[in-house]
């Protein structure tokens, strides 16, 4: 089975600035969750996704969001941008929602706001 | 509030040496207990689970309610356990899996 997959691996945008993270799950798991590493925070839970309804959600600004799509992909959007926005965005994917199975992530996409 | 603390950042051993890395909880209902690993370039990627109460590349793990406790042993560690270890408490009040800082290990030849 292929792993989870997130694109683009590497971003660099300016302050002010939107950008739109992509992560497709393993084939079959219906639920994707998103965190937010970062070497002082480690990692911080963003939002979790199944069947297209946002299950549960962090401690993150509006400008956070996220939606899942039929097919169970998922994207995360961050609107203006800020600094401290840069990190590296982790995604995983799993059979159940709710935090008690076992999650499976991609490589991440590393965010560089300047 | 639930809660994961990994006391140490950095954990520095030689080869051969017994390794333990330290994860404390709090919730106080029946938690679900994860490692994972990081190894330098590759994904974060689960290690083992307290309810599977399995050895996997000569890690162990057991839950100790009384202490809220879940630390990671290994008698002998290899260069190769070189990694980010995180320790995962979920899915509790929350509906969700937290995750501490983190524990860098370090093994010297």
């Amino acid at each position: 089975k292929a792993g989870v997959t997130q694109t683009p691996r590497y971003l660099i945008k300016t302050r002010g600035q939107q950008v739109t993270l992509s992560c497709s799950p393993i084939s079959g798991h219906r639920s994707v969750s998103w965190y937010q590493q970062t070497p002082g925070q480690g990692l911080q839970f963003l939002f979790e996704y199944f069947s297209e309804t946002q299950r549960n959600k962090g401690n993150f600004p509006g400008r956070f969001s996220g939606r899942q799509f039929s097919n169970s992909r998922s994207e995360m959007n961050v609107s203006t941008l800020e600094l401290g926005d840069s990190a590296l965005y982790l995604c995983a994917s799993s059979t159940r929602t709710g935090g008690g199975s076992p999650l499976h992530f991609g490589n991440g996409t590393r965010l560089t706001v300047t | 509030a639930q809660r994961v603390t990994q006391p140490e950042k950095l954990l520095s051993v030689f080869k051969g040496a017994p390794v333990e890395l330290k994860c404390n909880y709090s919730y106080s209902g029946s938690p679900e207990l994860f490692w994972y690993v990081q190894y330098s370039r590759q994904r974060l990627q689960l290690l083992l689970r307290h309810i599977s109460r399995e050895s996997i590349k000569g890690f162990t793990a057991d839950l100790n309610k009384g202490e809220t406790s879940f630390h990671l042993k290994k008698p002998f560690a290899q260069e190769e356990d070189s990694a980010m270890y995180y320790c995962a408490l979920g899915p509790g009040d929350t509906d969700k899996l937290i995750f501490g800082t983190g524990t860098r290990l370090q093994v010297f030849p």
